[in-house]
């Protein structure tokens, strides 16, 4: 079954300080990875998305991801956080082979100082 | 378009009623999620629809919770009876394609049960 791990519960962070949240995940073959961000009362939005390809993809808002097979990781990353960042992000995992199904890992709470 | 539209945002109920949440998801997705999400569990999936058609119901915790997709603008899920441990955020997505697509988030159901 594939799962997903991002390891770091909270994290604080300087505005305009650079930001990398962890994700690894757990499966067979090449998944399907993505990052969401969720705004307080807010339901969740792309960040970005990984399929194949180029292992360095950009997203919305000046983030970006690595995929690294060697590692299982996906992390997020960002050079200057802004203090419209602070929010939860969410890395998920999804394969054709599990149903079409998004499998999320537990969330990465993020605060930013000023 | 105005996105995944979910109601009510807020349910409040006593212990032994009925609850109804609704979504209407984006014109044209083939594909609708419903997760819940829990500080102890995080976010879960449901249960999900193609094309109107339950295919994955694994995640929903028991006889208890029921979901609907009549047509393609309108699905519920329903909690009969509901208990306290079913407070949590519920939210609704819809996708055009299979779980590698993007999901499309609804601002979520606040239940709260007494």
């Amino acid at each position: 079954a594939q799962s997903v791990t991002q390891p770091d519960i909270h994290i604080t962070v300087s505005e305009g300080a650079s930001l990398e949240l962890r994700c690894n995940y757990s499966y067979g073959a090449t998944p399907y990875l993505f990052w969401y961000v969720q705004s307080p009362g807010q339901g969740l939005q792309l960040l970005l998305k990984y399929f194949s390809g180029d292992t360095l993809v950009q997203g919305i808002k000046g983030f970006e991801a690595e995929f690294k097979r060697s590692q299982s990781s996906f992390n997020l990353r960002k050079p200057s956080v802004h203090w419209s960042d602070a929010a939860e992000y969410f890395c998920a995992v999804a394969s054709r082979n599990a149903g079409n199904m998004l499998t999320f890992g537990g969330g990465t709470r993020l605060m930013v100082k000023p | 378009d105005a996105g995944v539209i979910q109601s009510p945002r807020h349910e409040v109920t006593e212990m032994g009623q009925e609850v109804t949440l609704r979504c209407k998801p984006i014109s044209g997705h083939d594909y609708l999620f419903w997760y819940r999400q829990t500080m102890m569990r995080g976010l879960e999936l449901l249960i999900y629809f193609n094309n109107n058609v339950p295919i994955d119901d694994s995640g929903m915790p028991e006889d208890r919770f029921s979901a609907k997709m009549p047509n393609a603008s309108f699905s519920t899920l329903k909690i009969q009876p509901s208990e306290p441990r079913d407070s949590a955020v519920y939210f609704c997505a819809s996708s055009p394609g299979g779980a590698w697509q993007e999901q499309y988030f609804g601002a979520g159901t606040r239940l709260s049960v007494l």
